[in-house]
């Protein structure tokens, strides 16, 4: 079975600041990667996803993450964050084929201070 | 993208009662997935609905403890029994668009059920 670990669990940063997030998994086969984010009382949104190709991959809002598969991960990255990134982010990862559902890290949450 | 509805957005419970959640999904979908967020954690998958068939329970959830329901390819629904105050949590439903292997999901935007 498949896992995700966010090792960061709680990120302070002041705006303007350089983001990196860390997520490693633990699957022998090929993964699908997603990141989601949680702004405060509002639901999951996909923030990006990576199925194959080019592992850089660009989301929403500036953010991207890189896949890099020898080290088994995907990192989330914004070079200057803002106030409104404060937020709940969670890595994911599905399987393919095989297992649909999402297998989700513990999240980290980003506090941006202005 | 698919637009999801949850019913109730939020409730108070008695231990010992249930709750049933609803879940409404704009288009059709064939496979539905319940999720929990306990207070301070992450996600936890409790089961995998089709429709057409039985709910698929992951390890340490049982289909007496949480009934689901799959009545077409545009509704869930989620019971939560006997409720005690361990289940208060957000109960979200997601969706997996289209049937492609590289197919993202969709969230709800939760019930959040505290159990006093």
């Amino acid at each position: 079975a498949q896992s995700v670990s966010q090792h960061n669990h709680h990120v302070i940063l002041s705006e303007a600041a350089s983001l990196e997030l860390g997520c490693n998994y633990s699957y022998g086969g090929t993964v699908n990667l997603f990141w989601y984010v949680q702004y405060p009382g509002q639901h999951l949104q996909l923030l990006l996803k990576y199925f194959s190709g080019d592992p850089l991959v660009k989301g929403i809002k500036g953010f991207e993450a890189e896949f890099i598969k020898s080290k088994f991960s995907f990192n989330l990255r914004k070079p200057s964050v803002q106030w409104s990134d404060t937020a709940e982010y969670f890595c994911a990862v599905n399987t393919s084929p095989g297992r649909r559902a999402l297998t989700f890290g513990s999240g980290t949450r980003l506090q941006v201070q202005p | 993208s698919a637009v999801i509805s949850q019913k109730p957005s939020r409730d108070i419970c008695q231990r010992g009662t249930s709750l049933t959640i609803q879940c409404q999904v704009d288009s059709q979908v064939t496979m539905m997935f319940w999720y929990r967020q306990q207070p301070g954690q992450s996600l936890t998958l409790i089961a995998t609905a089709n429709q057409g068939s039985e709910a698929t329970y992951e390890s340490g959830f049982v289909i007496d403890k949480f009934p689901i329901s799959r009545p077409n390819l545009t509704f869930s629904t989620l019971t939560v029994s006997n409720m005690s105050p361990e289940d208060s949590s957000i109960y979200l439903c997601s969706l997996l668009a289209g049937d492609r292997s590289y197919n993202e999901q969709f969230f709800g935007p939760g019930t959040r059920l505290t159990v006093l």
